[in-house]
């Protein structure tokens, strides 16, 4: 089925350790987001892409790379995790019309760091 | 800028009784507005959406949401609870002069249905 797909599903670090999240999609859209969602929080946007080989700081950028070398994939890296940093991350992409179809998000990856 | 404020993290309703989930927000220009469901241990689904035009729009699973500019607010009902409904429900803004801008998320609501 067409969609997006995230791996791993599920992580857990250790405090400084690095690690990287993938995201692919195979519906040819142009734009890409990571996503944290923590109780009572809702999502808050880490980074987005608005295309191949482009990216850009969203709400809670700090302590979060990513790269979008191929356009189906959307790639967030923690260079040292830190237990702040336990949460679900999500993945979302969309046409360049979201009035039409809105996000199509992924299931998530559950990380914990201890 | 847009916002979005959810009114209660948390709502119990009886199976059969009215849901309402109470959605305001803030925009600069004419919004488009969303709401997303999430049920346990999965990603986000689009439920309904605002562009333009009619002002009460209709979803899946039986939920509408009226927008109501004077009021600045895009609650969200359903006549009649199910178990099924059980989950998480995000409000959403974007701007509505672009139509690939970023949506803006609420905190979310979580609503429970007693058998």
């Amino acid at each position: 089925n067409a969609g997006v797909t995230q791996t791993p599903k599920f992580r857990v670090l250790k405090t400084g350790q690095s690690m990287t999240l993938l995201c692919a999609q195979d519906m040819n859209h142009e734009y890409m987001y990571w996503y944290r969602q923590d109780p009572g929080m809702g999502l808050r946007l880490i980074h987005y892409s608005v295309g191949e080989g482009t990216t850009a700081k969203g709400e809670v950028p700090d302590g979060y790379n990513v790269s979008r070398l191929k356009k189906q994939n959307f790639l967030l890296g923690l260079e040292s995790a830190a237990p702040s940093q336990t949460s679900v991350y999500f993945c979302a992409s969309q046409t360049g019309q979201v009035v039409v179809y809105g996000y199509t998000f992924g299931s998530g990856t559950r990380l914990t760091v201890v | 800028a847009q916002s979005v404020t959810q009114l209660g993290s948390h709502v119990s309703v009886s199976e059969g009784a009215l849901v309402l989930l109470r959605c305001n927000y803030s925009s600069s220009v004419p919004p488009y507005l969303f709401w997303y469901v999430q049920y346990p241990n999965q990603g986000l689904q689009l439920l309904l959406k605002y562009t333009t035009g009619a002002t009460l729009v209709k979803g899946i699973n039986g939920f509408e949401a009226e927008f109501k500019k004077s009021e600045t607010s895009f609650h969200l009902t359903k006549p009649s609870a199910h178990m099924s409904d059980a989950a998480e429900y995000f409000c959403a803004v974007s701007p509505g002069y672009s139509s690939a801008s970023k949506i803006i998320f609420g905190s979310g609501t979580r609503l429970s249905i007693r058998p």
